[in-house]
């Protein structure tokens, strides 16, 4: 299996612009993570999937942020508009029924000027 | 809420060193425990896990022990090598099987 696949790796962004961040759980899996990680606040659980129903968006830091899963092989995380402070790696995770870790995959990194 | 507290870092080892990297939770229940290492630019990689008290996980030569009478999950390596230098995570999830609660990360320098 090729793991969690993010999409881009990388996004520089201007102020006000929408951004999208895309994922690839692996195969089979039915749980899944969007974590945002920077120096000041560590890594940050901002919402989890279960079976592609959202069952805890309460790290969502406010309205601009939304996140998608209308498959159980997809999934998007959208911030608009977007701020400097948004500026940070945000990881996607899955997890299978059958495993109590969670895998990750590598990562985008945002950044807002 | 659950919580996981991870000693302060940097750590900085000379190769060959002993290392331990405290990591002390709070939860409800009996969590399942967990080090994920973060190489840089890249993911968390789960390098360890524990599912029950008294349980030890294992893997390239670190060793954690699911301690519950001293909520602890303590990281240890008798032997760092320079390829270990990396951010350490401890985390747990609870009984309900949610997401991943983490400590702030360790970083690890091993120097030649």
């Amino acid at each position: 299996d090729a793991g969690v696949i993010q999409s881009p790796r990388h996004e520089v962004t201007e102020m006000g612009q929408e951004v999208t961040l895309r994922c690839k759980p692996i195969s089979g899996h039915n749980s899944l993570f969007w974590y945002r990680q920077t120096m000041m606040r560590g890594l940050e659980l901002l919402i989890y999937f279960n079976n592609n129903v959202p069952i805890d968006d309460s790290g969502m830091p406010e309205d601009r942020f939304s996140a998608k899963m209308p498959n159980a092989s997809f999934s998007t995380l959208k911030i608009q508009p977007s701020e400097p402070r948004d500026s940070a790696v945000y990881f996607c995770a899955s997890r299978g029924q059958m495993n109590t870790e969670a895998f990750f995959g590598q990562g985008t990194r945002l950044t807002v000027v | 809420g659950n919580s996981v507290t991870q000693m302060e870092g940097p750590v900085t080892l000379s190769e060959e060193a002993f290392l331990t990297i405290n990591c002390t939770y709070t939860a409800t229940g009996y969590p399942s425990l967990f080090w994920y290492v973060q190489y840089p630019g890249e993911g968390l990689q789960l390098l360890l896990k524990a599912t029950k008290a008294d349980d030890k996980g294992s893997n390239k030569g670190f060793e954690a022990t699911y301690r519950k009478e001293t909520t602890s999950f303590h990281l240890e390596k008798g032997s760092v090598q320079v390829s270990d230098s990396a951010v350490y995570f401890c985390a747990l999830t609870d009984t309900g099987r949610r997401a991943l609660t983490f400590g702030s990360g360790t970083r690890l320098q091993v120097q030649p």
